[in-house]
């Protein structure tokens, strides 16, 4: 099965700071990659996703870049402000035409934001 | 924005008894998910679901758990003889098309304690 590796565990950044999160993943059939951003007791709420078909996209502050050939994605946080400290997980899927795949997800990455 | 509901909050049980854990999905989605989350650890996908039936599952997923449509707009998840390492925050999640990649929206979670 799909297995993803998640780092660092903890980063801390200061405010206004960029941070940047990395993922491998181990299926080279996986071809869709989420991420959610999950605070204290609450949901995981996605924040951005990417396909397979793509290298690279960007909403805002927030961007992925996804290399197929060497399996890694990244998350890429930049000018980050205090709202933006959580644990962030990523995630891998692959779709299988056959059904409702499910994600395998990081460990999660708990990213700081220091005043 | 239509979010996906989970009840309830939270869940106190004794070890041994059954317990039902309850989803209603987004009202359009068609594909309906049950993750975990043990505290302070990455989320964990149990099983998908669609069309009436179980499309994927997990190897956590054992026959103590199963899952269950029963009407329209419910998606329950059963735990048939529960034990202290169910304890953890369940997760409901649904998609609209699997074959665009659609994202999972997660709903808030139900946290299960086993005493």
């Amino acid at each position: 099965g799909e297995n993803v590796e998640q780092h660092p565990s903890t980063l801390s950044v200061q405010e206004g700071d960029s941070a940047v999160i990395k993922c491998t993943y181990s299926d080279s059939a996986s071809n869709y990659f989420p991420w959610y951003k999950q605070e204290l007791g609450k949901r995981p709420q996605l924040i951005i996703d990417i396909r397979s078909n793509v290298g690279e996209k960007k909403d805002q502050r927030i961007a992925v870049t996804l290399n197929k050939t060497a399996k890694h994605f990244s998350l890429h946080i930049t000018e980050t402000q205090p709202e933006d400290s959580a644990v962030y997980f990523c995630a891998a899927r692959m779709y299988s035409g056959g059904g409702a795949d499910g994600l395998t997800f990081g460990k999660g990455t708990h990213l700081i934001i220091q005043p | 924005e239509p979010e996906v509901t989970q009840t309830p909050s939270h869940q106190v049980t004794q070890m041994g008894q059954e317990v039902i854990l309850r989803c209603v999905p987004i009202s359009n989605h068609l594909y309906f998910y049950w993750y975990r989350q043990i505290l302070g650890q990455k989320v964990e996908f149990l099983v998908s679901f669609y069309n009436n039936e179980i499309s994927e599952k997990s190897e956590i997923f054992d026959d103590q758990f199963s899952v269950e449509r029963p009407d329209g707009s419910n998606f329950t998840l059963k735990i048939r003889s529960t034990k202290l390492e169910d304890s953890a925050m369940y997760f409901c999640a649904s998609s609209d098309q699997m074959d665009l990649n659609q994202p999972q929206h997660f709903g808030d979670g139900t946290r299960l304690s086993i005493l």
